[in-house]
């Protein structure tokens, strides 16, 4: 078993629409959660970054992280083409530059105009 | 601006013939880390490197090579390329003092290993 996974998609929705995209994880000593954006033929860049349970809210862009389930979602309002791109989860035990990140394997979104 | 680069961007090459796939920053960072990404695996840490002098094994070590003489470059060595070393090849960097676990990551380097 994946320490992380992650639906691929795609994920094809209309313009406008609420997205939610998500990761389960089996490792217990994560606290540290990021998603990250990668768009076609680009590095990923970081999107969000949140420490341990709860919400963080940035924007149209919403992290829910709850440990208990082991589960993190983003969450895209008001979506819009220039969403579209490979969205990759990523946690850490420790927080730090230096620290191991897993990543999971990025859920392909595209949005309709 | 502040960024990693890498180069060759693209690479098509031989079973066995030895290759260096560069890569530069320039945010004095620290840590700088290389990665490949396949389909279906994600993102795997090769090797990475807490500063100068300093370089350890990530997930999937074999068949790579890194040194870090300088601080802003960790170039990646295969010194006998093979198929299945075929991949997107990322390098990141990152500072130590990051609370945000942030890396910055370069543009990649698309290699086919014929």
């Amino acid at each position: 078993q994946k320490e992380v996974e992650q639906d691929p998609g795609p994920l094809s929705v209309p313009e406008g629409a609420i997205v939610s995209l998500n990761c389960t994880y089996s490792n217990s000593a994560f606290q540290y959660f990021m998603w990250y954006r990668q768009y076609s033929r680009k590095g990923p860049e970081l999107l969000m970054y949140t420490y341990s349970s709860g919400n963080k809210e940035d924007g149209r862009f919403t992290a829910q992280v709850d440990k208990s389930s082991k589960y993190i979602s983003l969450f895209i309002r008001d979506s819009q083409p220039s969403d579209s791109a490979t969205y990759l989860c990523a946690m850490s035990a420790n927080s730090g530059g230096y620290q191991k990140v897993t990543f999971g394997i990025g859920t392909k979104l595209q949005v309709i105009p | 601006e502040a960024q990693v680069t890498q180069n060759p961007r693209y690479l098509i090459t031989v079973t066995g013939k030895k290759l260096t796939v560069t890569c530069s920053q320039n945010m004095n960072h620290e840590y700088m880390s290389w990665y490949r990404q396949d389909p279906g695996l994600g993102l795997r840490q090769i090797y990475y490197s807490m500063n100068v002098e300093v370089t350890d094994k990530g997930d999937v070590p074999e068949g790579y090579k890194v040194s870090r003489k300088e601080k802003r470059n960790f170039p990646l060595i295969l010194e006998s390329p093979s198929p299945n070393q075929t991949s997107l090849y990322f390098c990141a960097s990152s500072s130590v003092a990051a609370r945000d676990n942030e890396q910055f990551f370069g543009p990649g380097t698309r290699l086919t290993v014929l």
